[in-house]
């Protein structure tokens, strides 16, 4: 089993729609977790960290279930510019001492 | 801020070269440094894990004598590819991590590497 997995998309959503992203990750012991956009052939840029609490910012808000290991990453009135591969990414440690395990990314592609 | 620069950004280069990549935390003081490799239509892989002044840590199947890491001050980490050959073309990308809880690590510009 991946150590996190994604469903790969592409996801096709015209503007201006929701769009909600789910991951789940194997480790139990991972207590950090990020949303990590990357455009095509460039670095991955951090979105957002992902709280138990969850968290919004903006038109974004994520979600973090503890207990089924399981995060999301929801998206409203989506924009051109939103279009990206998003990857969600934990890590065993919270205080930056650990690399951090990726998903393979959701394909966004948003529609004018 | 949390700025890392990466150099270079592209690499084409005969087999058997060895290639070195440079990676700098530009703004802030990085105690730990990380490499990745990204292969096309893949997730990221972490390669290593380089903490200032002592050796680098090494994930499984990632050979030490290949992928040579120093991180000799708080702003530098360097991966050396050495003997380079056509199935070590990739993305490769550093992060740095500052000093505290919850700190995201940053990520610089990658470089893509091709071997002919």
């Amino acid at each position: 089993r991946k150590e996190v997995e994604q469903d790969p998309g592409p996801f096709n959503v015209p503007e201006g729609a929701t769009v909600a992203f789910n991951c789940t990750y194997s480790n139990s012991a991972s207590q950090s977790f990020f949303w990590y956009r990357q455009d095509c052939r460039k670095e991955p840029k951090l979105l957002m960290s992902v709280y138990s609490s969850g968290n919004e910012d903006g038109r974004f808000t994520a979600q973090l279930n503890r207990a089924s290991q399981y995060i999301s990453l929801l998206i409203r009135d989506s924009k051109l510019s939103d279009s990206a591969t998003y990857l969600c990414v934990v890590s065993r440690s919270g205080g930056g001492a650990d690399g951090l395990t990726f998903g393979k990314g959701t394909h966004l592609i948003i529609q004018p | 801020g949390a700025v890392v620069s990466q150099h270079p950004s592209w690499v084409i280069c005969k087999s058997g070269t060895s290639v070195k990549i440079e990676c700098r935390s530009l703004d802030f003081q990085a105690t730990t440094m990380f490499w990745y490799r990204q292969f096309p239509k893949q997730s990221l892989m972490l390669m290593a894990t380089s903490n200032e002044g002592s050796k680098a840590t090494y994930e499984q199947g990632v050979e030490k004598d290949k992928f040579l890491i120093n991180h000799a001050s708080l702003t530098l980490s360097t991966l050396t590819v050495t003997s380079a050959h056509p199935e070590d073309s990739s993305f490769y990308i550093c992060s740095a991590t500052g000093t505290g809880l919850w700190q995201p690590q940053h990520f610089g510009d990658g470089t893509r590497l091709s071997i002919l």
